[in-house]
């Protein structure tokens, strides 16, 4: 079985400072990770996933995530915010049994204050 | 890259009727398809799983009677959504893999709204 939490429902930073959405997993086998962003009123979209490839995976918009299997952890960061970065994030897990079913935490809410 | 389209993006209809759902694999063919269904504020929360050919497997809770599945071919799932009730209004959204790919990918979405 899989799962994913997500600590913080909600992230508020000032633009310029630094990002970091927490997520930890669990899983019976080893994961495919990923994180997406959701505009409101959007579909979903691609940040960045890990696939047992590196560890330190780069994404889109100068996102990045560490994946850290002692810590059963796959944080997300930015060096710098941006108003445009406000969104929901969702952390999500799979694995290539079943089909890469991929489950998803409850999410984070971003607010980027000016 | 790999398109998963939904049709329609957004559906208005009354309580009662049924409304149908596609997810079609443009570029791949998807052995298997994942519907979810996302209520305002909260995260996707799965409801059944289709392999092309065979019956959807649906998770605990949902009613298969309700929201039938049906994946005939390898680039084409149909979610319809029958005796719709205005709690059924939701925005659904369905991914897609396929053998040799490394993660599901995801329709934009389509609104239902039941009045």
């Amino acid at each position: 079985a899989q799962s994913v939490t997500q600590l913080g429902s909600h992230v508020s930073v000032s633009e310029g400072a630094l990002v970091l959405l927490r997520c930890n997993y669990s899983s019976s086998v080893p994961p495919y990770l990923f994180w997406y962003v959701q505009y409101p009123n959007q579909g979903l979209q691609l940040l960045l996933k890990y696939t047992s490839a590196a560890t330190l995976v780069k994404g889109i918009n100068g996102f990045e995530a560490e994946f850290k299997k002692s810590e059963t952890s796959f944080h997300l960061t930015k060096p710098s915010a941006h108003m445009s970065d406000a969104a929901e994030y969702f952390c999500a897990v799979s694995s290539d049994t079943g089909g890469f079913k991929t489950i998803f935490g409850a999410g984070t809410r971003l607010f980027v204050k000016a | 890259g790999a398109v998963v389209s939904q049709h329609p993006s957004w559906v208005i209809c009354k309580s009662g009727t049924s409304v149908k759902i596609e997810c079609r694999s443009l570029d791949f063919q998807a052995t298997t398809m994942f519907w979810y269904r996302q209520f305002p504020k909260q995260s996707l929360m799965l409801m059944a799983t289709s392999n092309e050919g065979s019956k959807a497997t649906y998770e605990q809770g949902v009613e298969k009677d309700k929201f039938l599945i049906n994946h005939a071919s390898l680039t084409l799932s149909t979610l319809t959504v029958t005796s719709a009730h205005p709690e059924d209004s939701s925005f659904y959204i369905c991914s897609a893999s396929s053998t040799g790919r490394t993660e599901a990918f995801f329709g934009q979405g389509t609104r239902l709204t039941v009045v």
